[in-house]
């Protein structure tokens, strides 16, 4: 059974950044694409990016170039995201997806909760 | 980017009823749509890929159809567990986008 295990919820303070990560098992992350997907408060789904974890290869959404950053490990199965220069309007739940291609998100990791707040 | 527009906003049904939602994109996009359920406080879970691909352990009641522009979502007999929010997802072209939702209902 394949399974994405996020970190835990994050407090950060405006202008900081945080790392997430999203471990795989049960799948070789070599194998797949990894996306990042965000949820504002009551609002829907936002594509981020994605990363092949093969050889690091990076696609973002225009808004997301310089906020955030994806890496992937092979030797651990994990993939991350860094969120750059916080702001209140990063607030939102963030969750790594699993993409054995091409394109639909087959496994979702729990989803991690990050507020921004000074 | 590819607009995909999800209607209605809100369904409002009763139990046993079959419903069908609506997603269209703003560009021809072959059969490149996925769906997905949300339930409050969860992740999402993928339903339908590639328009019309059933996907295993997904009950038979969910089916989708449609290629090109317009996409359906089915639900034959909705039960008490299929109160959600539904999103489509399309896969045609980078950067990936999301439909805005279609919240189903306890009418």
């Amino acid at each position: 059974e394949v399974q994405l295990q996020q970190s835990g919820a994050e407090l950060g303070k405006p202008g900081t950044s945080v790392k997430l990560s999203c471990k795989v098992s049960g799948y070789n992350i070599r194998n797949t694409y990894m996306h990042w997907v965000n949820q504002r408060p009551g609002k829907g789904l936002e594509w981020i990016g994605r990363i092949d974890p093969a050889n690091g290869n990076t696609i973002y959404a225009e808004k997301f170039k310089s906020k955030a950053t994806l890496t992937a490990d092979t030797s651990s199965n994990t993939a991350y995201m860094q969120l750059s220069q916080l702001k209140s309007d990063d607030t939102a739940i963030y969750f790594c997806a699993m993409d054995p291609g091409p394109g639909r998100m087959d496994a979702w990791g729990q989803g991690a909760s990050v507020t921004v707040s000074s | 980017d590819i607009v995909l527009t999800q209607s209605p906003a809100t369904l409002s049904v009763t139990p046993g009823e079959s419903v069908s939602l609506s997603c269209r994109a703003s560009q021809g996009i072959s059969t490149s749509i996925h769906w997905y359920q949300q339930k409050s406080n969860e992740s999402p879970r993928l339903l339908i890929k590639y328009a019309s691909q059933s996907i295993s352990g997904i009950p038979s009641r969910f089916s989708g159809s449609g290629s090109g522009t317009d996409f359906t979502l089915s639900i034959n007999r909705v039960e008490s567990e299929d109160f959600s929010v539904y999103y489509c997802q399309q896969s045609y072209s980078l950067p990936y986008t999301f439909g805005a939702g279609t919240k189903l209902e306890l009418k």
